[in-house]
């Protein structure tokens, strides 16, 4: 069965810095897909990135980039610049297989970044 | 225009009533999907279709049954709802599992 793991349920970060957040997944799958959703407080689920486990390259989204460790099946998340409209929480999420397959995602952790 | 839109936002009722939850997507999506959300923020699958054929059927109690009576369409009707059914519920769509999910953004329900 596939798993994912966040161990951080909460972290925060001043204005301006940068941080790093922890996600953790278990499968024998070879070719699958993660993702880091946002969950700011008014509830709306944002995908802030994606990456493509068969790409060695890290994924980036502005501020927002990976280090995808496939051997070590880890996949972290690092803001950088961090302003206040990152507070949210933030989950990491697993998905194989074809049309249909289903988003696995961690339990969350929650991001508050302070003025 | 809204890409996957949830009515209604909030939902407040009591013990034992029967009430739906209305999803529509307009991207064109052939897969959509149900999510619940606990209150420790834990979102998990309830159910999938594909081009109105059901797909994925987690452990979810028979009071829970979703109808699609197209592709762009994904409604969850919960029958005598009980106190632990609180909670929010995601609508989402996907094309292909690639890109991701789109999702609507949720409906809080409460029974009390």
């Amino acid at each position: 069965a596939q798993t994912v793991t966040q161990s951080q349920p909460e972290m925060s970060v001043q204005e301006a810095e940068t941080v790093t957040l922890s996600c953790t997944y278990d499968t024998s799958e070879n070719n699958y897909y993660l993702f880091w959703y946002k969950q700011p407080p008014s509830r709306q689920m944002i995908l802030v990135i994606r990456q493509e486990a068969y790409k060695q390259q890290n994924a980036t989204e502005n501020r927002f980039s990976v280090n995808f460790q496939k051997a070590a099946k880890s996949f972290s998340l690092k803001i950088s610049d961090s302003q206040l409209g990152d507070t949210a929480m933030y989950f990491c999420a697993f998905i194989y297989g074809n049309q249909g397959g289903k988003l696995i995602f961690g339990q969350g952790t929650e991001l508050s970044v302070k003025p | 225009d809204t890409a996957v839109s949830q009515t209604p936002k909030y939902l407040v009722t009591q013990m034992g009533n029967d009430k739906s939850i209305k999803c529509e997507q307009n991207l064109g999506h052939d897969t959509m999907y149900w999510y619940k959300q606990d209150s420790k923020k834990f979102l998990k699958i309830m159910f999938s279709y594909n081009n109105k054929e059901l797909i994925i059927n987690e452990t979810v109690p028979n009071r829970f049954s979703p109808k699609s009576p197209d592709k762009a369409h994904l409604n969850l009707h919960i029958n005598s709802l009980e106190l632990g059914d609180s909670a929010v519920y995601f609508c989402a769509s996907s094309h292909g599992v690639s890109y991701g999910y789109t999702f609507g953004s949720g409906t809080r329900l409460t029974v009390v």
